[in-house]
Protein backbone atom coordinates (compact mmCIF):
# COMPACT_ATOMS: atom_id res chain seq x y z
CA UNK A 1 0.00 0.00 0.00
CA UNK A 2 3.13 2.31 0.62
CA UNK A 3 4.96 1.78 -2.57
CA UNK A 4 5.84 3.78 -5.12
CA UNK A 5 7.11 2.48 -8.24
CA UNK A 6 9.50 3.90 -10.83
CA UNK A 7 10.93 2.90 -14.24
CA UNK A 8 13.14 3.19 -16.09
CA UNK A 9 16.29 2.32 -13.36
CA UNK A 10 18.58 3.27 -15.85
CA UNK A 11 18.14 5.96 -19.14
CA UNK A 12 20.18 7.33 -21.57
CA UNK A 13 19.09 10.46 -23.66
CA UNK A 14 20.83 12.57 -26.69
CA UNK A 15 21.65 16.01 -25.85
CA UNK A 16 18.38 18.08 -26.65
CA UNK A 17 16.33 15.41 -26.06
CA UNK A 18 13.23 14.33 -24.25
CA UNK A 19 14.27 12.83 -20.85
CA UNK A 20 10.91 10.57 -19.74
CA UNK A 21 10.55 9.01 -16.11
CA UNK A 22 7.57 7.26 -15.07
CA UNK A 23 6.15 6.57 -11.84
CA UNK A 24 3.14 4.92 -9.99
CA UNK A 25 2.01 4.81 -6.74
CA UNK A 26 -0.68 2.45 -4.95
CA UNK A 27 -1.91 4.44 -1.65
CA UNK A 28 -4.34 6.85 -2.65
CA UNK A 29 -4.03 8.84 0.40
CA UNK A 30 -0.75 10.79 -1.05
CA UNK A 31 -1.60 13.80 -1.26
CA UNK A 32 1.77 15.36 -3.07
CA UNK A 33 4.48 13.93 -5.53
CA UNK A 34 7.59 15.31 -5.32
CA UNK A 35 10.43 15.03 -7.79
CA UNK A 36 13.96 14.72 -6.05
CA UNK A 37 17.40 15.12 -8.00
CA UNK A 38 20.61 13.80 -6.58
CA UNK A 39 24.01 14.22 -8.44
CA UNK A 40 27.11 12.38 -7.45
CA UNK A 41 28.18 12.81 -4.52
CA UNK A 42 25.27 15.06 -3.33
CA UNK A 43 22.11 14.19 -0.59
CA UNK A 44 19.14 14.36 -3.16
CA UNK A 45 17.28 17.93 -3.37
CA UNK A 46 14.02 18.71 -4.12
CA UNK A 47 12.79 19.40 -7.80
CA UNK A 48 9.42 20.15 -8.56
CA UNK A 49 6.07 18.37 -6.88
CA UNK A 50 2.19 18.01 -7.73
CA UNK A 51 -1.21 17.77 -6.36
CA UNK A 52 -3.32 15.12 -7.58
CA UNK A 53 -5.63 17.64 -8.42
CA UNK A 54 -3.44 19.07 -10.76
CA UNK A 55 -3.14 17.47 -14.03
CA UNK A 56 0.24 18.97 -15.21
CA UNK A 57 2.98 21.38 -13.63
CA UNK A 58 6.30 22.96 -15.29
CA UNK A 59 9.46 24.64 -14.07
CA UNK A 60 11.90 25.61 -16.82
CA UNK A 61 12.30 22.31 -18.85
CA UNK A 62 10.59 19.99 -15.99
CA UNK A 63 7.30 19.10 -16.10
CA UNK A 64 5.10 16.80 -14.12
CA UNK A 65 2.27 14.98 -15.90
CA UNK A 66 -0.26 13.41 -13.16
CA UNK A 67 -2.87 10.89 -14.28
CA UNK A 68 -5.10 10.29 -11.24
CA UNK A 69 -7.10 7.34 -12.65
CA UNK A 70 -4.60 5.48 -13.24
CA UNK A 71 -2.84 6.15 -10.18
CA UNK A 72 0.80 6.97 -12.73
CA UNK A 73 2.60 10.44 -12.75
CA UNK A 74 5.93 11.50 -14.98
CA UNK A 75 8.56 13.62 -14.88
CA UNK A 76 9.49 14.92 -18.26
CA UNK A 77 12.64 17.10 -18.42
CA UNK A 78 12.63 18.84 -22.52
CA UNK A 79 16.44 19.63 -24.22
CA UNK A 80 17.76 17.55 -22.13
CA UNK A 81 21.29 18.69 -21.06
CA UNK A 82 24.78 16.82 -19.85
CA UNK A 83 23.99 18.88 -16.44
CA UNK A 84 20.91 16.88 -15.89
CA UNK A 85 22.56 13.89 -15.59
CA UNK A 86 21.42 12.65 -12.37
CA UNK A 87 19.78 9.79 -9.92
CA UNK A 88 15.83 10.99 -10.27
CA UNK A 89 13.58 9.90 -7.52
CA UNK A 90 9.99 9.98 -7.45
CA UNK A 91 8.30 10.25 -4.03
CA UNK A 92 4.59 10.20 -2.38
CA UNK A 93 3.41 11.75 0.73
CA UNK A 94 1.05 12.42 3.36
CA UNK A 95 0.68 15.95 4.24
CA UNK A 96 1.73 16.05 8.35
CA UNK A 97 2.59 12.62 8.30
CA UNK A 98 6.35 13.81 7.81
CA UNK A 99 7.02 10.98 6.12
CA UNK A 100 8.32 10.43 2.01
CA UNK A 101 8.00 7.06 0.30
CA UNK A 102 10.40 6.88 -2.58
CA UNK A 103 10.61 5.30 -5.81
CA UNK A 104 13.64 2.90 -6.31
CA UNK A 105 15.47 5.60 -8.40
CA UNK A 106 16.51 6.47 -12.41
CA UNK A 107 20.11 6.80 -12.97
CA UNK A 108 19.85 9.19 -16.26
CA UNK A 109 22.65 9.83 -18.46
CA UNK A 110 22.66 12.81 -21.16
CA UNK A 111 25.20 12.09 -23.80
CA UNK A 112 26.65 15.39 -25.16
CA UNK B 1 20.70 28.40 3.25
CA UNK B 2 20.16 25.03 4.73
CA UNK B 3 23.06 23.03 5.96
CA UNK B 4 22.63 19.24 6.95
CA UNK B 5 25.96 17.85 7.66
CA UNK B 6 27.27 14.38 8.22
CA UNK B 7 30.15 13.48 9.94
CA UNK B 8 32.15 11.35 7.87
CA UNK B 9 32.30 11.00 3.90
CA UNK B 10 33.36 7.48 4.22
CA UNK B 11 33.54 4.75 6.99
CA UNK B 12 34.65 1.54 7.07
CA UNK B 13 33.57 -0.56 10.32
CA UNK B 14 34.55 -4.34 11.03
CA UNK B 15 31.17 -6.91 11.76
CA UNK B 16 30.48 -6.55 15.65
CA UNK B 17 31.46 -2.69 16.03
CA UNK B 18 29.14 0.08 17.46
CA UNK B 19 28.78 2.14 14.40
CA UNK B 20 27.76 5.97 15.07
CA UNK B 21 26.75 8.17 12.74
CA UNK B 22 26.16 11.67 13.01
CA UNK B 23 24.10 14.42 11.67
CA UNK B 24 23.83 18.18 12.22
CA UNK B 25 21.63 20.79 10.83
CA UNK B 26 22.02 24.22 10.71
CA UNK B 27 17.99 25.70 10.44
CA UNK B 28 16.26 25.21 13.30
CA UNK B 29 14.53 22.21 11.89
CA UNK B 30 12.25 20.08 13.76
CA UNK B 31 11.88 17.63 12.26
CA UNK B 32 15.07 14.99 11.13
CA UNK B 33 15.38 11.86 9.07
CA UNK B 34 17.74 8.46 8.31
CA UNK B 35 16.95 6.63 5.10
CA UNK B 36 19.65 4.43 3.28
CA UNK B 37 19.87 4.44 -0.28
CA UNK B 38 20.41 0.62 -1.93
CA UNK B 39 21.00 0.71 -5.73
CA UNK B 40 17.55 -0.47 -7.23
CA UNK B 41 16.21 0.30 -4.08
CA UNK B 42 15.90 4.07 -3.47
CA UNK B 43 15.91 5.78 -0.41
CA UNK B 44 14.23 3.73 2.42
CA UNK B 45 13.26 5.36 5.58
CA UNK B 46 15.27 3.71 9.16
CA UNK B 47 14.03 6.03 11.77
CA UNK B 48 13.15 9.56 12.52
CA UNK B 49 12.60 12.50 14.67
CA UNK B 50 10.11 15.24 14.94
CA UNK B 51 11.12 17.10 18.01
CA UNK B 52 14.10 16.16 20.74
CA UNK B 53 13.81 12.64 22.64
CA UNK B 54 11.40 11.57 20.24
CA UNK B 55 11.67 9.16 17.80
CA UNK B 56 9.15 7.13 15.53
CA UNK B 57 10.22 3.72 14.32
CA UNK B 58 10.26 4.27 9.80
CA UNK B 59 10.22 1.29 7.19
CA UNK B 60 13.66 -0.58 8.34
CA UNK B 61 14.67 0.08 11.90
CA UNK B 62 15.87 -2.91 12.86
CA UNK B 63 19.54 -3.87 13.46
CA UNK B 64 19.27 0.31 14.22
CA UNK B 65 18.54 2.98 16.56
CA UNK B 66 18.54 6.45 17.22
CA UNK B 67 19.30 9.24 19.47
CA UNK B 68 17.89 13.07 19.76
CA UNK B 69 19.31 14.70 22.73
CA UNK B 70 19.42 18.21 21.07
CA UNK B 71 17.32 19.57 18.26
CA UNK B 72 19.68 20.15 15.42
CA UNK B 73 21.69 17.12 16.30
CA UNK B 74 20.56 13.42 14.99
CA UNK B 75 22.80 10.13 15.57
CA UNK B 76 21.92 7.18 14.38
CA UNK B 77 23.85 3.97 16.00
CA UNK B 78 24.28 0.45 14.66
CA UNK B 79 24.78 -1.57 17.80
CA UNK B 80 26.48 -4.28 16.39
CA UNK B 81 27.45 -3.92 12.71
CA UNK B 82 26.89 -6.36 10.32
CA UNK B 83 27.76 -6.78 6.34
CA UNK B 84 24.06 -6.52 4.89
CA UNK B 85 24.33 -2.71 6.64
CA UNK B 86 26.81 -1.73 3.83
CA UNK B 87 25.41 1.29 2.58
CA UNK B 88 24.77 4.68 1.73
CA UNK B 89 23.38 6.94 5.00
CA UNK B 90 21.84 10.45 4.30
CA UNK B 91 20.47 12.33 6.84
CA UNK B 92 17.76 15.12 6.08
CA UNK B 93 15.51 17.33 8.02
CA UNK B 94 12.27 19.41 7.40
CA UNK B 95 10.61 21.96 9.37
CA UNK B 96 7.04 21.62 10.53
CA UNK B 97 5.65 24.74 8.97
CA UNK B 98 6.64 23.45 5.46
CA UNK B 99 4.70 20.88 3.08
CA UNK B 100 5.81 17.62 4.10
CA UNK B 101 7.77 16.71 0.93
CA UNK B 102 10.20 19.56 1.25
CA UNK B 103 13.32 17.76 3.18
CA UNK B 104 16.91 18.54 3.06
CA UNK B 105 19.95 15.86 2.99
CA UNK B 106 23.19 15.76 3.79
CA UNK B 107 25.65 14.77 1.38
CA UNK B 108 25.78 11.11 2.61
CA UNK B 109 28.01 8.67 4.52
CA UNK B 110 29.03 5.63 2.57
CA UNK B 111 29.67 2.86 5.19
CA UNK B 112 31.35 -0.28 4.12
CA UNK B 113 31.32 -2.87 6.93
CA UNK B 114 33.47 -5.86 6.46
Amino acid sequence: QQQVKQSPQSLIVQKGGISIINCAYENTAFDYFPWYQQFPGKGPALLIAIRPDVSEKKEGRFTISFNKSAKQFSLHIMDSQPGDSATYFCAGTIQGAQKLVFGQGTRLTINP
Amino acid sequence: DVKVTQSSRYLVKRTGEKVFLECVQDMDHENMFWYRQDPGLGLRLIYFSYDVKMKEKGDIPEGYSVSREKKERFSLILESASTNQTSMYLCASSLSGLPTYEQYFGPGTRLTVT
